[in-house]
């Protein structure tokens, strides 16, 4: 069974604050890992990917990558209250099967 | 460029109704996917195609869901006999070819079942 976890939150950051969002995922065959985010009663929009071990940063974001921990994070510097909103983390396994495995999201607040 | 539409946006009906949805994909992307997202979950993977061909479908499609993409551009998601379990946000995501590549999400089809 692959399985996502993510705390569900809510998780409140003062705005301007560093906000970081974890996951940890059972398959340890998972070779690329997505962050979506989600607005209430809108569809995930992806923010950020991530295949290779490390860091990886686009703008405000960081993605990091440990596979050897089967952990992904996403930081989000300098947070801003547009920001604040669902974060879904996803995995995707090799072998042929091409549906990504989510978590049920992150809630998070970022408090003006 | 633009990006995966979904139509409808909003459906309801009745217990024991067939309902079909509509879903175009970014133009040069020839994988398409189809998940169901429930409140406060995770979107659910249910099926997805390369052109037109059906390459995988997950145990939660139930017999009563069928899925087409004929000409390998647009897809149709069926559910025949709907139940009140079903209802749920229907998303649809579109990518280029390859394995674990970027999954890029339309606006969704909201299905409410009375």
């Amino acid at each position: 069974q692959k399985e996502v976890e993510q705390n569900s939150g809510p998780l409140s950051v003062p705005e301007g604050a560093i906000a970081s969002l974890n996951c940890t995922y059972s398959d340890r065959g998972s070779q690329s890992f997505f962050w979506y985010r989600q607005y209430s009663g809108k569809s995930p929009e992806l923010i950020m990917f991530i295949y290779s071990n490390g860091d990886k940063e686009d703008g405000r974001f960081t993605a990091q990558l440990n596979k050897a921990s089967q952990y992904v994070s996403l930081l989000i510097r300098d947070s801003q209250p547009s920001d604040s909103a669902t974060y879904l983390c996803a995995a995707h396994s090799g072998g042929g099967a091409d549906g990504l495995t989510f978590g049920k999201g992150t809630h998070l607040i970022i408090q003006p | 460029d633009t990006g995966v539409s979904q139509d409808p946006r909003h459906k309801i009906t009745k217990r024991g109704q067939n309902v079909t949805f509509r879903c175009d994909p970014i133009s040069e992307h020839n994988r398409l996917y189809w998940y169901r997202q429930t409140l406060g979950q995770g979107p659910e993977f249910l099926t997805y195609f390369q052109n037109e061909a059906q390459l995988e479908k997950s145990r939660l499609l139930s017999d009563r869901f069928s899925a087409e993409r004929p000409k390998g551009s647009f897809s149709t998601l069926e559910i025949q006999r709907t139940e009140q379990g079903d209802s749920a946000m229907y998303l649809c995501a579109s990518s280029r070819t390859g394995l674990g590549l970027e999954q890029y999400f339309g606006p969704g089809t909201r299905l409410t079942v009375t």
